[in-house]
């Protein structure tokens, strides 16, 4: 979706590395989820955010919603070959209503 | 739990050909969703359905239609299929919306190319 930008759109790194994958809407957004996709299967969900400020982990991913509730981050401290897969943010944003937006997805590969 | 369920997970048809996807879910969920997945365009919604018997327009409908006769089931139709519906659909549910909070659960895909 354009209202939702993801970056990077791919990104490789190395076992053990730590990365971030960014989400920016220009609009406000009134809740953040974060879903996996590995290849050729469905989206397995990781996250949801709704409040400014909130921070969720789970294992080694932690997701932010900023302040002003118009980006989310995603970091995965100590990356391991099993995050390898395509990492979705979904956004509800008001002029959609409550339907979920997203992001065209980031690509991430983890070489060992 | 199966939870959210798709079939066929493969299909090629010829262009002006119909075909129907079924989806099932068992979580008792009211909200039911189709999207298709193109590459860098992310998901988007096609049709969904907000309970038993009712269906409403996405992003993208044309060329699609839906039924949702049980709450189980979502039923996405194409009656005439073009090259441009070649895509990944996806059927999601969800026990309320997604700014109430309520997360959706996706099924595996269905790969549809038209030739």
């Amino acid at each position: 979706s354009q209202e939702l930008e993801q970056s990077p759109q791919s990104l490789i790194v190395q076992e053990g590395k730590n990365l971030t994958i960014n989400c920016t809407s220009s609009k406000t957004l009134y809740g953040l989820y974060w879903y996996k996709q590995k290849y050729g299967e469905g989206l397995i969900f990781l996250m949801m955010l709704q409040k400014g400020g909130e921070e969720k982990s789970h294992e080694k991913i932690t997701a932010k919603l900023d302040e002003k509730k118009q980006q989310s981050s995603l970091h995965i401290t100590a990356s391991q070959p099993s995050h390898a897969g395509i990492y979705l943010c979904g956004a509800v944003v008001m002029e959609y209503g409550n339907k979920l937006v997203f992001g065209a997805g980031t690509i991430l590969r983890v070489k060992s | 739990n199966a939870g959210v369920t798709q079939t066929p997970k493969f299909r090629v048809l010829k262009t002006g050909q119909s075909m129907t996807l079924l989806c099932a879910q068992d979580m008792n969920h009211e909200y039911m969703y189709w999207y298709r997945q193109d590459p860098g365009m992310g998901l988007r919604l096609i049709h969904y359905s907000v309970g038993e018997g009712t269906t409403a327009k996405g992003e993208v409908p044309d060329g699609y239609n839906v039924s949702r006769l049980k709450k189980q089931n979502f039923l996405l139709g194409l009656e005439s299929a073009a090259p441009s519906q070649t895509s990944v659909y996806f059927c999601a549910s969800s026990y309320g919306t997604s700014g109430a909070g309520y997360t959706q659960y996706f099924g595996p895909g269905t790969r549809l190319t038209v030739l």
